[in-house]
Formats: structure tokens, C-alpha cells, sequence
């Protein structure tokens, strides 16, 4: 069964550095969506993207990150300057349109120092 | 937006029992999912389930969505069964999933 693949499975990172996060999603899904989960908590929604532009974001997705299709199988997020609170679990997902499941990667374990 | 709700938020059984997990959401939905979170973060997606009833192995799940409700039924529990249950749904129009605060289930030997 195809698989959402994120790299790497751990990060770590000093405080106020860049950090870029790695998802190949299913290949011919159309939705692509990160969302993140601080250590104890629920899982919350950041972004989604389609059609090669942001379609929804979260108030957590505040202008220090972006997203981006650089080619035509990998969805990246950016963070430009990493706080500690930026510590966190996070996943990658795909889906196609409509109403149907969305498919979640293993996940990035980003830890702040 | 939506809220989802669930309960209970701790469960801890012995081997071989049952459960049932609840999920309350507040809204109409085209999406409600199961998932099971590992000892290593994973999310393991369980079913797609905004309406209906599904079965797999000793799982289960079943949604009222007139009723908005879904409950997810595990039978013959193993200790492999342990982790932290999210169900999370996604609003008619809406493209992100709403996740609930998880059940965190323990079985002991």
C-alpha cells in the first residue's frame, strides 16, 4: 500500500536556526497537509495546500513558516527561526479531493534547543 | 469550528477484556478517521468512517452521523492494544482534520 514517507525521523536544532522538514506524499494524491502535536497534546492542523498554493492555514502558521512543492513529489515546511515551543511532533498527510481519508506519515520529531 | 470530544480520556483493562471509546463532534462531517498512536509517535490509521459501521479483526467502528457519534469497539484486547486513541473529523467544506483530546488506553498483563 503506498505510504507518506517523512524525512528525517528526528531533528534537532539551536534556537533561531532554519529547519526544513521532508514529506513525499502519495503520488497521486492532490491534497497535502501538515499538521503538528506538542508533546501530551492533541494533534492540531497547520496548513493545507493544493493546486500549488496554500488553500487553508491555522493561527499557529504565522509568517516564520512556509510550505512549498519545490518538485513534483516533494511538500516541505519551513521554519525560519525556531523557538523552543516550536518542539513538537510533526506530520505530513495526503489525500485526493473530496471526501475521503487523509494518509499520515510517521512523522518529524523536532527538537528545539 | 468543529469541536470533538472524547471520552474517556484514560481506560486501563486487563488482557482479553473489551472497550468501547466514544467520539462526540458538533458538527456534520465528511470525514471521520480512527487512529491508534504507538510508544513511538506513529499514527496508525485505523478506519475512514464519517458513517456507517467497519470491522477489522478484533476492531470495530461504527458512526451515527445524524446523531454525531462514533464509537470504536476493541475486543479481546492484547497489550499491543496500548496507546493513545485519536478520533478527529473533518466539517462538511472544510479541508482540515479536528482531532480529539485522545483516550489513552493501558491493558495490562
Amino acid at each position: 500500500e503506498p505510504e507518506v514517507t517523512q524525512t528525517p525521523s528526528h531533528q534537532v536544532t539551536q534556537m533561531g536556526q532554519e529547519v526544513i522538514l521532508r514529506c513525499v506524499p502519495i503520488s497521486n494524491h492532490l491534497y497535502f497537509y501538515w499538521y503538528r502535536q506538542i508533546l501530551g497534546q492533541k494533534v492540531e492542523f497547520l496548513v493545507s495546500f493544493y493546486n500549488n498554493e496554500i488553500s487553508e492555514k491555522s493561527e499557529i502558521f504565522d509568517d516564520q513558516f512556509s510550505v512549498e512543492r519545490p518538485d513534483g513529489s516533494n511538500f516541505t515546511l519551513k521554519i525560519r527561526s525556531t523557538k523552543l515551543e516550536d518542539s513538537a511532533m510533526y506530520f505530513c498527510a495526503s489525500s485526493f479531493p473530496g471526501p475521503t481519508s487523509q494518509h499520515f506519515g510517521d512523522g518529524t520529531r523536532l527538537s528545539i534547543l | 469550528g468543529i469541536q470533538v470530544e472524547q471520552s474517556p480520556p484514560d481506560l486501563i483493562l486487563q488482557e482479553g477484556a473489551n472497550s468501547t471509546l466514544r467520539c462526540n463532534f458538533s458538527d456534520s462531517v465528511n470525514n471521520l478517521q480512527w487512529f491508534h498512536q504507538n510508544p513511538w509517535g506513529q499514527l496508525i490509521n485505523l478506519f475512514y468512517i464519517p458513517s456507517g459501521t467497519k470491522q477489522n479483526g478484533r476492531l470495530s467502528a461504527t458512526t451515527v452521523a445524524t446523531e454525531r457519534y462514533s464509537l470504536l469497539y476493541i475486543s479481546s484486547s492484547q497489550t499491543t492494544d496500548s496507546g493513545v486513541y485519536f478520533c478527529a473529523a473533518l466539517r462538511q467544506g472544510a479541508q482540515k482534520l479536528v482531532f480529539g483530546q485522545g483516550t489513552r488506553l493501558t491493558i495490562n498483563p
